[in-house]
């Protein structure tokens, strides 16, 4: 159980695209979706809480523009990266944690999504 | 804010030695502390969690202790196998948000 689906996984695209990367909650709800950048041996890093319904949460120093989350079910949400450039180049992953049983539940990752910008 | 401090940043050892992995927190108000698996190219898997109000939690080979006292947690793996070779992060939260180690690299060579 507890199954997290990113997608794509990796993608290619010329500067000044806009790229979008789905999250998937399969076996469960998840009222509270986050993602986090990983640069190569680095740890991971939080960009932003994604709360279904109302507006994420953005981490200090995230533009919140650049980086557009959607989270309109209990199982899907989206970071677009508007306007990629080759400084966004980076492993995105997104994690879930499932409705039921409070706010300190086991955060559940995707397999995350490998951005290149060319 | 939380800070989580995560020792050694690599560790080698032999097939069916144990490792052991350290981690330290700074705000006392963190009580949940999980450890995750990443393997290459993948997304960190849950291995095993603690709760503040437990010192001791233990999985077949893999076990957690908790000081809360001292602030610390320590990730034990026993009997070491080549397939636990991956990244192994720490995790400290109070209510919501994990704030994570900087990993450690486990090389179990056969």
């Amino acid at each position: 159980g507890a199954v997290v689906s990113q997608h794509p996984s990796w993608v290619i695209c010329k500067s000044g695209t806009s790229v979008k990367i789905e999250c998937r909650s399969l076996d469960f709800q998840a009222t509270t979706m986050f993602w986090y950048r990983q640069f190569p041996k680095q740890s991971l890093m939080l960009m932003a809480t994604s709360n279904e319904g109302s507006k994420a949460t953005y981490e200090q120093g995230v533009e919140k523009d650049k980086f557009l989350i959607n989270h309109a079910s209990l199982t899907l949400s989206t970071l677009t990266v508007t306007s990629a450039h080759p400084e966004d180049s980076s492993f995105y992953i997104c994690s879930a944690r499932d409705r039921v049983g409070g706010s300190n539940q086991p955060q559940h990752f995707g397999d995350g999504t490998r951005l290149s910008i060319l | 804010g939380e800070n989580v401090e995560q020792h050694p940043s690599t560790l080698s050892v032999q097939e069916g030695d144990s490792a052991v992995i350290k981690c330290t927190y700074s705000d006392s108000a963190s009580n949940y502390f999980p450890w995750y698996k990443q393997e290459l190219g993948k997304g960190p898997q849950l291995i095993i969690d603690i709760r503040s109000n437990v010192g001791e939690k233990k999985d077949q080979r893999i076990a957690v202790t908790l000081n809360k006292t001292a602030k610390h947690f320590s990730l034990h793996i026993t009997e070491t196998q080549p397939e636990d070779s991956a990244v192994y992060f720490c995790a400290a939260s109070k209510m919501s948000t994990l704030t994570f180690g900087k990993g450690t690299m486990l090389l179990v060579s056969p």
